[in-house]
C-alpha cells in the first residue's frame, strides 16, 4: 500500500511561470515532510522540507504548503527554470526512515 | 553536508550472478541506508546498516538475497545475490547526519 502518492507522473511549464507539485500521504501521524530534486544519473538531493506544526516553509523560489486535515502537500515553485527539470519526490520522515513518494517529472520549456 | 561515492555507476549482469556496489562517505555517519528504484516507481528502503550491528531489513527483502556490509562508519556495501531480469533497477545509499539524508549517484542495474 502506497502511503506516500504523487498522482501527477509528469508536469510541463513554461518558463517563467509557477510549477505546482502535488503529494498525499495516508498516515496523520506523520509529522515530518520532505521534497528531493533527482536529475538523471544522479542521487536525489534535498530542496525543502516541513514540519507538521507550520503550514508553510520558504526558501527562495521554493515553497512547501501543508494541509494536515486533507493530508496533502504541494511544491511551488515561481518563477519556473528550464534547470527546474527534473525528477521530484515527495518524502515522509518515519522512524528514521524516507518513505518516498513515485515522483514526478518536471520540464519547464522556454 | 556529507558526499558519498557510489559504484559501480551503472552494470550489465548475467542472471544468476552476484553484483556487490559499494558507497564511501567522506565522514562518519551513524546510519546509512540502501534503496531500490525500480523503473517508474518510488525509491523503496532495501534495509538500514549500522555500523557494528546487522543490517535491519524491510518487509520484501532478505538477507540472503541483499547482503549487506557495514564494517565501519564511513562503507558500506549491498551484494545483490543470484540476479534476474526482475532485479534490474537503480540502487542508492544513504547516510542520514544531523543535518538531513544525503544520497549517492546509485547503480542502474541491468539483469540480462
Amino acid at each position: 500500500d502506497q502511503q506516500v502518492k504523487q498522482n501527477s507522473p509528469s508536469l510541463s511549464v513554461q518558463e517563467g511561470r509557477i510549477s505546482i507539485l502535488n503529494c498525499d500521504y495516508t498516515n496523520s501521524m506523520f509529522d515530518y515532510f520532505l521534497w528531493y530534486k533527482k536529475y538523471p544519473a544522479e542521487g536525489p538531493t534535498f530542496l525543502i522540507s516541513i514540519s507538521s506544526i507550520k503550514d508553510k516553509n520558504e526558501d527562495g523560489r521554493f515553497t512547501v504548503f501543508l494541509n494536515k486535515s486533507a493530508k496533502h502537500l504541494s511544491l511551488h515553485i515561481v518563477p519556473s527554470q528550464p534547470g527546474d527539470s527534473a525528477v521530484y519526490f515527495c518524502a515522509v520522515y518515519n522512524t528514521d526512515k524516507l518513505i518516498f513518494g513515485t515522483g514526478t517529472r518536471l520540464q519547464v520549456f522556454p | 553536508s556529507a558526499v558519498i561515492s557510489q559504484k559501480p555507476s551503472r552494470d550489465i549482469c548475467q542472471r544468476g550472478t552476484s553484483l556487490t556496489i559499494q558507497c564511501q562517505v567522506d565522514s562518519q555517519v551513524t546510519m546509512m541506508f540502501w534503496y531500490r528504484q525500480q523503473p517508474g516507481q518510488s525509491l523503496t528502503l532495501i534495509a538500514t546498516a549500522n555500523q557494528g550491528s546487522e543490517a535491519t531489513y524491510e518487509s520484501g527483502f532478505v538477507i540472503d538475497k541483499f547482503p549487506i556490509s557495514r564494517p565501519n562508519l564511513t562503507f558500506s556495501t549491498l551484494t545483490v545475490s543470484n540476479m534476474s531480469p526482475e532485479d534490474s533497477s537503480i540502487y542508492l545509499c544513504s547516510a542520514w547526519e544531523n543535518y538531513g539524508y544525503t544520497f549517492g549517484s546509485g547503480t542502474r542495474l541491468t539483469v540480462v
